[in-house]
C-alpha cells in the first residue's frame, strides 16, 4: 500500500522555468491538497481539491496551478519558477468525511536559481 | 482568522527528560485535533488524533495528548523522552466539515543522548 506518492523527489529550476509536481493517492480518497513548507512557517496550504472534479485556492496560490486529473491524481504546475518558490512541496490526500486524517506524501524539494 | 500556535519553537532535552509541547487553537466549536511528527528529511505523520471522547489521547510511541476545551488547548506529551525522537512536530486543527486543516509553525526538538 503506497498511500501518497509524489515526483519528482528532487529537482533543481532555473528562474522562467516551468515543472510539474505528481501527486497519486491509492486510498480512494476524495480531497487532496498540495502544501509548501518553509522554515518556521510550518505548512502553507496552495491548492485543495475537494472532490474530483473541483479545485480551490489555500492561503499561497499565487505562482501555481493544479489540475485534478481523476480521483487518484493531483497535479502542480509552475509555469514560471521563482527563487521565492523554494520550498518543500507535499501533497496529501483525505476521505474528505467529517472526522478523518489527512496522510501525506513524502515531499519533493524544489530550488529554483 | 482561524490560526494555530506552537509556543515552543525549539526545544532541547536530555535524554529520560519529560517532554510537554503546547498548542493552542483560536476558535472554539467542535474541533478535530492532530500531532503530526516530521524526522529528519521525512513526511509528516501521524502521531495521534482527537475526534471526541476521552480527552486524553494516547498515540504511538508513548506520546499522548490532552484536550482542555476550555483553554483551547491540546497539548503533547511524554514522561521520558528517548534521542530517536528528535524532530519537528506539528499540531494541527480541522474543523469538521470544512477542508481547512490548520498547521502550527512546528517544534524543533533535539534530545541529546
Amino acid at each position: 500500500n503506497a498511500g501518497v506518492t509524489q515526483t519528482p523527489k528532487f529537482q533543481v529550476l532555473k528562474t522562467g522555468q516551468s515543472m510539474t509536481l505528481q501527486c497519486a493517492q491509492d486510498m480512494n480518497h476524495n480531497s487532496m491538497y498540495w502544501y509548501r513548507q518553509d522554515p518556521g512557517m510550518g505548512l502553507r496550504l496552495i491548492y485543495y481539491s475537494a472532490s474530483e472534479g473541483t479545485t480551490d485556492k489555500g492561503e499561497v496560490p499565487n505562482g501555481y496551478n493544479v489540475s485534478r486529473l481523476n480521483k487518484r491524481e493531483f497535479s502542480l504546475r509552475l509555469e514560471s519558477a521563482a527563487p521565492s518558490q523554494t520550498s518543500v512541496y507535499f501533497c496529501a490526500s483525505r476521505t474528505g468525511q467529517e472526522v478523518d486524517t489527512i496522510y501525506f506524501g513524502e515531499g519533493s524539494w524544489l530550488t529554483v536559481v | 482568522a482561524q490560526s494555530v500556535s506552537q509556543h515552543n519553537h525549539h526545544v532541547i532535552l536530555s535524554e529520560a527528560a519529560s517532554l510537554e509541547l503546547g498548542c493552542n487553537y483560536s476558535y472554539g466549536g467542535t474541533v478535530n485535533l492532530f500531532w503530526y511528527v516530521q524526522y529528519p528529511g521525512q513526511h509528516l505523520q501521524l502521531l495521534l488524533k482527537y475526534f471526541s471522547g476521552d480527552p486524553l489521547v494516547k498515540g504511538i510511541k508513548g506520546f499522548e495528548a490532552e484536550f482542555i476545551k476550555s483553554k483551547f488547548s491540546f497539548n503533547l506529551r511524554k514522561p521520558s523522552v528517548q534521542w530517536s525522537d528528535t524532530a519537528e512536530y506539528f499540531c494541527a486543527v480541522n474543523w469538521p466539515g470544512t477542508y481547512k486543516y490548520i498547521f502550527g509553525t512546528g517544534t524543533r526538538l533535539k534530545v541529546l543522548a
